[in-house]
């Protein structure tokens, strides 16, 4: 069974402060997902990445990035110079994977969330 | 290009009830999944449609049931409301050109029950 551990459930920084999430997952496929979305108070899970099992490049996006070390099966977050607009709840995913014929796109196991509280 | 919309936004019912959640996908979306959120166990998968048909289901009771509309609109019913109901349920579509792998969300539906 496909497993997303989240192990910070919360975490208090100040503003500016670089900050990472860590997420690490489990599975037996060997191509999988990953992914991570924001929600913020409002409730919306706000898409952030997209991951796939045999792209092992960081990727940056502004003041995010993020690092895939499958050999660890990690996929970790990290806000530099944090705001306090980052205040939300941060969640990692894993999909699950193409059966044979390939038919299921939509199952999601989400990690346990990460809030992040971002101080003025 | 309007997003995933969920109604209603807000449903207090009583134990026993029942409810039906609607979830309108974002335009050329054509697969549909559902998850409950609670504060205990977090955000589960409930089941996903595509093309009107079931794709794959949840660890959930039988009350728990969708359909998904030609239009790929799709809705959710729970029936005997429980008080272990209450929760968020979101509804996430997916189809569009970051591919199936790409699911977007609604703003949810939360849901009391008494």
């Amino acid at each position: 069974a496909q497993k997303v551990t989240q192990a910070q459930t919360e975490i208090s920084v100040v503003e500016k402060e670089d900050v990472t999430l860590d997420c690490v997952y489990e599975t037996r496929d060997t191509t999988y997902y990953l992914f991570w979305y924001k929600q913020p108070p409002s409730g919306e899970l706000v898409f952030l990445i997209r991951r796939n099992s045999f792209d092992e490049q960081n990727e940056i996006s502004g003041r995010y990035s993020w690092n895939f070390q499958k050999s660890t099966s990690s996929f970790n977050f990290t806000i530099t110079a944090s705001q306090v607009v980052d205040s939300a709840v941060y969640f990692c995913a894993l999909s699950e994977t193409w059966n044979a014929g390939g038919t299921s796109y939509g199952k999601l196991t989400f990690g346990q969330g990460t809030i992040l509280t971002v101080h003025p | 290009k309007a997003g995933v919309t969920q109604t209603p936004r807000y449903l207090i019912k009583t134990r026993g009830q029942q409810v039906t959640l609607s979830c309108s996908p974002i335009s050329g979306h054509r697969s549909v999944s559902w998850y409950q959120q609670t504060p205990g166990q977090g955000l589960q998968f409930l089941f996903e449609y595509f093309s009107e048909t079931q794709r794959n289901k949840g660890n959930f009771p039988g009350r728990f049931s969708g359909r998904q509309f030609s239009n790929s609109r799709s809705e959710m019913n729970v029936s005997t409301l429980e008080l272990g109901d209450s929760a968020l349920y979101l509804c996430a579509s997916s189809g569009g050109t970051g591919g199936y792998y790409e699911q977007y969300f609604g703003p949810g539906t939360r849901l009391t029950v008494t």
